[in-house]
């Protein structure tokens, strides 16, 4: 079964690091997410990618954040100067269809860890 | 805008008892509407999904939901659980316009005792 593959598993980092997570999503597919939950709460959208530029933000996704498809098949987010509160597990998802109501695959999730 | 709700953080069953974890949503149109499953320190797993037609839903792990416009809710049920099943459950409500953003509720703990 395809999947959607995140590096790295888990990072830890010091604050005003910068950090770049990774994922190579389902090939094929046309949309790309991000979410991320932070320990013990709810899984929260913070930004939507098609055709090489993001449609949708919510508003975690702040300046600090960066969304990129350098390559056609790696989809990046990086962080720029990361703060405590950025601590969380990050998912990728990715899905194929352009409209409507097409299956979200989400990796297994990329735990950051800012001390 | 979109919201979920699952009135209950924790709920404790014995094995081989019925299930059933509630899920509330409010959006102005028909939405799409799913139902994930996380282990601790896992991603999420897609339990079954409901997109239009019939309003019971079949998803894997022998779990189901029905659909109830009249109520806005989306409940998750089995009719047996398993130790296996305890996890995190999570609703989450998608829009049908363009992106298909989902919006997650805060989901609720399920523990099985033997």
């Amino acid at each position: 079964e395809p999947e959607v593959t995140q590096t790295p598993s888990h990072q830890v980092t010091q604050m005003g690091q910068e950090v770049i997570l990774r994922c190579v999503p389902i090939s094929n597919h046309l949309y790309f997410y991000w979410y991320r939950q932070i320990l013990g709460q709810k899984v929260e959208f913070l930004v939507s990618f098609y055709n090489n530029e993001i449609s949708e933000k919510s508003e975690i996704f702040d300046d600090q954040f960066s969304v990129e498809r350098p390559d056609g098949s790696n989809f990046t987010l990086k962080i720029r100067s990361t703060k405590l509160e950025d601590s969380a597990m990050y998912f990728c998802v990715s899905k194929a269809q352009r409209v409507g109501a097409g299956e979200l695959f989400f990796g297994e999730g990329s735990r950051l860890t800012v001390l | 805008a979109q919201s979920v709700t699952q009135p209950d953080i924790h709920i404790t069953v014995s094995e081989g008892a019925s299930l059933e974890l509630r899920c509330n949503y409010s959006y102005g149109a028909t939405p799409y509407l799913f139902w994930y499953v996380q282990s601790p320190g896992q991603g999420l797993q897609l339990l079954l999904k409901y997109f239009s037609g019939d309003t019971l839903v079949q998803g894997i792990k022998g779990f189901e939901a029905e659909f109830k416009r009249s109520q806005s809710s989306f409940n998750l049920r089995k009719p047996s659980v398993h130790w296996s099943d305890a996890a995190e459950y999570f609703c989450a409500v998608g829009a049908m316009e363009y992106g298909n953003k989902l919006v997650f509720g805060a989901g609720t703990i399920l523990r099985v005792k033997s």
